[in-house]
This record gives structure tokens, sequence and C-alpha cells, in this order.
């Protein structure tokens, strides 16, 4: 019974432009929600939260969606660099998603 | 400024064996909690400490043991190792209930 989905096993993106990761999750009493950064055999990075009081937060550029009605955020990062490349997980509190591989191009 | 540290990097068990994989913070945080990566899954949780003294299971408590005796330690057991248990682990900190820094994991083989 998975409560979060990133249904994107994997994302490209050329350098510059904007990169959009998603995350669905069924549970409605979650009410915080966090952004994670993963390089290869590294632990995880915090990036980004959200209070389930807020539809948005912005750092810097990575700015987080939530949609509570349906049950879905997003992260956006703008500008995308090559140092984004890495695997981004959303938490719903302690549930993590299956995560999305996103790929930066030159 | 060592953060989460998590020893050993790596370990190959036979099965049956015993372990204890070790963590430790020294940012003074009060949470600390253990998950395993499986390949194409996220993160799950197994267990969780939310002060010294303090234990909690999560998702997947199963063949895992904790014990917190300071704020600064949380080591796993693994009483008699199984190939499922073949796995990353990662420990994590943070001052609040939500995991916030982790350490680079420790990759266990049970063969």
């Amino acid at each position: 019974d998975q409560q979060v989905k990133q249904n994107s096993p994997s994302l490209s993106v050329q350098e510059g432009r904007i990169s959009i990761l998603n995350c669905d999750y069924t549970n409605s009493m979650f009410d915080y929600f966090l952004w994670y950064k993963k390089y290869p055999a590294e632990g995880p990075t915090f990036l980004i939260s959200i209070s389930s009081i807020k539809d948005k937060n912005e750092d810097g550029r990575f700015t987080v969606f939530l949609n509570k009605s349906a049950k879905h955020l997003s992260l956006h990062i703008v500008p995308s660099q090559p140092g984004d490349s890495a695997v981004y997980f959303c938490a719903p509190a302690t549930q993590f998603g299956q995560g999305t591989r996103l790929t930066i191009n030159p | 400024n060592a953060g989460v540290t998590q020893t050993p990097k790596f370990q190959v068990l036979k099965t049956g064996q015993s372990m204890t994989l070790q963590c430790a913070q020294d940012m003074n945080h009060e949470y600390m909690s253990w998950y395993r990566q499986d390949p194409g899954m996220g993160l799950r949780l197994i267990h969780y400490s939310v002060g010294a003294g303090i234990t909690d299971q999560g998702e997947v408590p199963n063949g895992y043991n904790v014990s917190r005796s300071t704020t600064e330690d949380f080591p796993l057991r693994l009483l008699s190792a199984a190939p499922s248990q073949t796995s990353v682990y990662f420990c994590a900190s943070s001052p609040g209930g939500l995991p916030q820094h982790f350490g680079d994991g420790t990759r266990l083989s049970i063969l």
C-alpha cells in the first residue's frame, strides 16, 4: 500500500530550463512535506519543505507547490543547473516516494 | 563538523550472523531514525527515537532492534541476518520529528 508515488522514475531537462518533479499521496492526514536530494553513495540531503497550511514555499531556485485537494505536490527548479542532477525524493512526514532521477543536460 | 556518522560503510554477513550498525550525531538532536533503501524504492522507516531512553517502531521493524542510551548514539542491531535484509541503511537526525540530516549509509549484503 504505497501512500506516496512519484510516477516519473526519470526526467531529463536542458540546463537553464525549468525542472518539475511531481509527487502524489493518498493520506489526507499528512500535514508536512519534505523534498530531499540524493547523490550516489551519499545520504539524502534535505532540500525544502512545506506545511499543509501553505500552498507554496520558495527557497532560491527551488519552489514547492502543494495542492491539498488533489493530494499533489511538485518541486520546481529554475534555472536548472548540472549540479542538480540527482535523485529527488518527496516525503510526507516519514514516508518516502520512490524517487525521480533528474538529469540536467548541458 | 561531522554531522551524522555511520559505521561501517560496507559489510558482508552470512545468514544467521548478528551485527550492529553504528550511528552517531554531534548536533545534539533529540530525534534519530533508521531507514533502509532497497533498489527502485524509497526509504522505509525501521525504528526511531525521540530522545534518550525512548524508541519506537517504524514501518518495517521486524528483525531489528535499537536502543538509545545517549543523545548522540543510536545503534541498529540485526539479531539473525537474513538475505531479505540486504539493503542500504541510512541513519538520520533532526531537532524535531522529521529527518533532516542523514549519514552516508551502510551497504549491507547478507549471503
